[in-house]
């Protein structure tokens, strides 16, 4: 199985901030790679496909970047609504694996 | 608009058979674009994608649960199924159904359901 980890595990940042969020997989994925929000309670949310493109109706102050092994997200200006747990997830090969999450609080 | 909706018993003995299904609404299980899948999330932890089926019926199983699960169809109702046998308190989690749009060279899952809270105990 292709492992994903995510770093930082937990980040704490204020209204304003920009954060980036790293997904390192364990062996070459191209740019099978998805982002997804997670809010407590709820269903994760789809942010990003094919490692950078934005879904359809997602804040443009959210992107993605890179291929092969390592990738990230990126939110510029965070939003009081954008503090959540962000999983990647790969999309390569089966079984498909997700990281295993970053929780973006609030400082 | 496509909605997915899991249902079934959320609480289940030691030993026994897990059994969701998930309806789906606004697509057609039919669809040769897409892959319908479970994905897991025990209370608390990250998500574990199960397997999905296809419209013909193939599917694909993670290999951690292959032995004990089978994920099947019904194109009549518009639903798939999971069923996950020999269940233990290791299998107590939040149990999504989702679609997996595989008509683009990059696949995502685009819709998933609320969840449904499955527990494992006597």
């Amino acid at each position: 199985d292709i492992q994903l980890t995510q770093s930082p595990s937990f980040l704490s940042a204020s209204v304003g901030d920009r954060v980036t969020i790293t997904c390192r997989a364990s062996q070459g994925i191209s740019s099978y790679l998805a982002w997804y929000q997670q809010k407590p309670g709820k269903a994760p949310k789809l942010l990003i496909y094919a490692a950078s493109t934005l879904q359809s109706g997602v804040p443009s102050r959210f992107s993605g970047s890179g291929s092969g092994t390592e990738f990230t997200l990126t939110i510029n200006s965070l939003k009081p609504e954008d503090f959540a747990t962000y999983y990647c997830q790969q999309l390569n090969s089966y079984p498909s694996t997700f990281g295993q999450g970053t929780k973006v609080e609030i400082k | 608009q496509v909605q997915l909706q899991e249902s079934g018993p959320g609480l289940v003995k030691p030993s026994e058979t897990l059994s969701l299904i998930c309806t789906v609404s606004g697509a057609s299980v039919r669809s040769r674009d897409y892959y319908w899948t479970w994905i897991r999330q025990p209370p608390g932890k990250g998500l574990e994608w199960i397997g999905y089926i296809y419209y013909n019926g193939g599917s694909h199983y993670n290999p951690s649960l292959k032995s004990r699960v089978t994920i099947s169809v019904d194109t009549s109702e518009n639903q798939f199924s999971l069923k996950l046998s020999s269940v233990t308190a290791a299998d107590t989690a939040l149990y999504y159904c989702a679609r997996e749009n595989q008509g683009v060279m990059f696949p995502f899952f685009d819709f998933w359901g609320q969840g449904t809270l499955v527990t494992v105990s006597s």
